[in-house]
């Protein structure tokens, strides 16, 4: 059981450039949801969907794009990369109120 | 405003000891859940202890409980018989009603001394 499986692990970039973070999740969840931690933060909601072909914003939406065409992925897109978001994403998906699983992380640095 | 406050940046605990980490929580919804998750120094978020708004008892998951004061809107975690593989950031984090997004707090550091 793989559970919520994030590539790539790490990553740098250089300003301006493209980006596809991947999260597959295997345990058939409706609820999916993108994070960003920045260094000794707390995780801030970037997007989130609630079902195949549904998105919405989080708390911090600017800069990134995604997508859920299946219930299994929910790649996260950054066109336009920018040192502000140097940060470590995490995905999580949940199909109850309590029950939350999230991947290891992508460490990204812009610069 | 916050949803969710921990006050306490960073914390020492002699190996043996209890510790309690502070957690205090805004919402006007009755229907709410609140969370502990630990993260070690490798990164990864391992969920801890889930208490929700209408369960009567405090939630015990072995070492770990939660102290539930619902007046107080506190939900403070006890580590009980610290280890030095307790050292690590603590995050508090809530649900609200139907919405099933995570709001998190900033965070405390534990440092567990031999």
């Amino acid at each position: 059981n793989a559970g919520v499986t994030q590539t790539p692990k790490f990553r740098i970039l250089k300003i301006g450039q493209s980006m596809t973070l991947q999260c597959a999740q295997d345990m058939n969840h409706n609820y999916m949801y993108w994070y960003r931690q920045d260094p000794g933060m707390g995780l801030k909601l970037i997007y989130y969907s609630v079902g195949a072909g549904i998105t919405d914003k989080g708390e911090v939406p600017n800069g990134y794009n995604v997508s859920r065409s299946t219930t299994e992925d929910f790649p996260l897109r950054l066109e336009l990369a920018a040192p502000s978001q140097t940060s470590v994403y995490f995905c999580a998906s949940s199909e109850t109120s309590y029950g939350y699983t999230f991947g290891s992380g992508t460490r990204l640095t812009v610069v | 405003a916050q949803k969710i406050t921990q006050t306490q940046p960073g914390m020492f605990v002699q190996e043996k000891e209890a510790v309690t980490l502070d957690c205090t929580y805004d919402t006007s919804d009755p229907s709410y859940g609140l969370f502990w998750y630990k993260q070690p120094s490798s990164g990864e978020m391992i969920f801890l202890i889930y208490q929700g708004s209408y369960d009567q008892q405090n939630a015990t998951e072995g070492r770990y409980s939660l102290n539930f004061q619902k007046a107080r809107k506190s939900a403070n975690l006890v580590i009980s018989a610290s280890q030095l593989g307790d050292s690590a950031m603590y995050f508090c984090a809530m649900r609200e009603g139907n919405d099933y997004k995570l709001s998190f707090g900033a965070g405390t550091t534990v440092t567990v001394r031999a």
